[in-house]
């Protein structure tokens, strides 16, 4: 148990669908991250929020839309997804943006057919 | 530009030692290291800042040369438990927490 918690750990989606991924942190953090791991792959980092700004958008494409309403809890909007965007979705937190230790969730599976 | 890890995958015994090595094209202003275990979130072991810091984690440290922009995970007396994949996040000179992780390397201990 690592403090943060990510739902649903398992998705199965068709490329037209819209879906939603889930994370909640209970460690007080105020930055959130979404990573994407992709087998054979490093870790990627899409997206950081920083008392609820985003303030990293690593290029994404925008059928990834991520959505911070408080610093607690962090979403990722799924829409129109392609095979390849099949992967793990890894949330993490931290204190702060200036350096320190990543708190990751277990992670989202995600397979588009 | 990720960092390059190396090896990508050791097998051990139990009781062996090993060294994970992580090295940057960059210059870095500190390296982290993670743990992850087959189904599980990756966890944290340690960050090194810039000056060759030497920091411990019970059987396990690490070093970090700036001058080489290289950091390496010492392993001694491996444990079953120590299995898992590490990867090294580095950080650009105070790019807070913009971490670019390496490609891991596969860690096996056998009994």
């Amino acid at each position: 148990e690592t403090g943060v918690t990510q739902t649903p750990r398992h998705l199965v989606m068709g490329m037209t669908n819209k879906k939603s991924l889930k994370c909640e942190q209970h460690l007080g953090h105020n930055a959130m991250y979404w990573y994407k791991q992709s087998a054979k792959k490093p870790l990627e980092l899409m997206f950081v929020y920083n008392f609820k700004e985003q303030t990293e958008n690593n290029s994404v494409p925008s059928r990834f839309s991520p959505e911070c309403p408080n610093s607690s809890h962090l979403f990722l909007h799924l829409h129109t997804l392609q095979p390849e965007d099949s992967a793990l979705y890894l949330c993490a937190s931290s204190q702060g943006t200036g350096g320190g230790e990543l708190f990751f969730g277990e992670g989202s599976r995600l397979t588009v057919l | 530009q990720q960092p390059v890890q190396s090896p990508q995958a050791v097998i051990l015994r139990e009781g062996e030692d090993a060294v994970i090595n992580c090295s940057s094209s960059k210059a870095l202003y500190s390296v982290h290291w993670y743990r992850q275990k087959h189904g599980e979130a990756p966890v944290f072991l340690m960050i090194l800042l810039k000056g060759g810091e030497q920091k411990g984690h019970e059987k396990i440290s690490a070093s970090f040369n700036e001058k080489k922009q290289q950091s390496s995970l010492y392993l001694t007396a491996s444990q079953l438990s120590y299995s898992g994949t590490y990867f090294c996040g580095t950080e650009l000179y105070n790019a807070g927490n913009m971490l670019t992780f390496g490609g891991g390397t596969r860690l096996m201990v056998k009994p």
